[in-house]
């Protein structure tokens, strides 16, 4: 049968103020996290990442936290800009054994209002 | 530096072929993996290649393929060409593997008619 498209979470905010995309992950075996920003017409586009040993990181205008206990993720945008405005994807880095996997979250849809 | 570059950008095919999808990794990259998104499962790791060989490897079936040279330029290959394989296939790199942000081309679009 045909197969029905992902409904994108999605979240709007006015330029300036701050954006909190979250995620929530499913494997306790997860060590790695990475959120991506994907433009249209483009590919994903590293933002931050975080290893499981941390519970925060900061980069330029991101925060990156990370709650174990409850397997979520979250990535928060001080001053959004018009430029933020694009899909953010998390990924979790499953290790089993020497094999490592990478799976996506759906995707949360930013869209910055003037 | 130059990014991955993934050609072709588009490609239009017809059920029952064969497609292959080429992608060269940033210079100095080892690390090649490969990537499909569609609107109804998102974004879906394939296989990841290092040194030639494939280390990790997703839940697709055996149609789907692919290879990494020794100057770690990689091809995708998918055989017998199904409707649901239109999708963008996205090719990334990576210094040493997937415990690193994986650095993404912009994709090649195929289309199956």
């Amino acid at each position: 049968g045909e197969s029905v498209g992902l409904h994108l979470p999605t979240l709007s905010v006015q330029e300036g103020d701050n954006s909190i995309i979250n995620c929530a992950y499913s494997n306790s075996a997860s060590d790695y996290f990475i959120w991506y920003k994907q433009e249209s017409g483009k590919g994903p586009q590293f933002i931050i990442d975080i290893r499981s040993n941390m519970d925060k990181r900061q980069g330029q205008r991101v925060t990156v936290l990370l709650n174990k206990t409850v397997k979520h993720l979250s990535l928060q945008i001080a001053a959004t800009q018009p430029g933020d405005s694009a899909v953010y994807f998390c990924a979790e880095n499953i290790r089993a054994g020497s094999a490592r996997q990478l799976t996506f979250g759906s995707g949360t849809q930013l869209t910055v209002l003037p | 530096k130059a990014g991955v570059t993934q050609t072709p950008r588009y490609l239009i095919k017809t059920r029952g072929q064969q497609v292959t999808l080429s992608c060269s990794p940033i210079s100095g990259h080892r690390s090649v993996s490969w990537y499909q998104q569609t609107p109804g499962q998102g974004l879906q790791f394939l296989f990841e290649y290092f040194s030639e060989t494939q280390r990790n490897k997703g839940n697709f079936p055996g149609r789907f393929s692919g290879r990494q040279f020794s100057n770690s330029r990689s091809e995708m290959n998918v055989s017998t060409l199904e409707l649901g394989d239109s999708a963008l296939y996205l090719c990334a790199s990576s210094l040493t593997g997937l415990n690193q942000p994986q650095h993404f081309g912009d994709g090649t679009r195929l289309s199956i008619l």
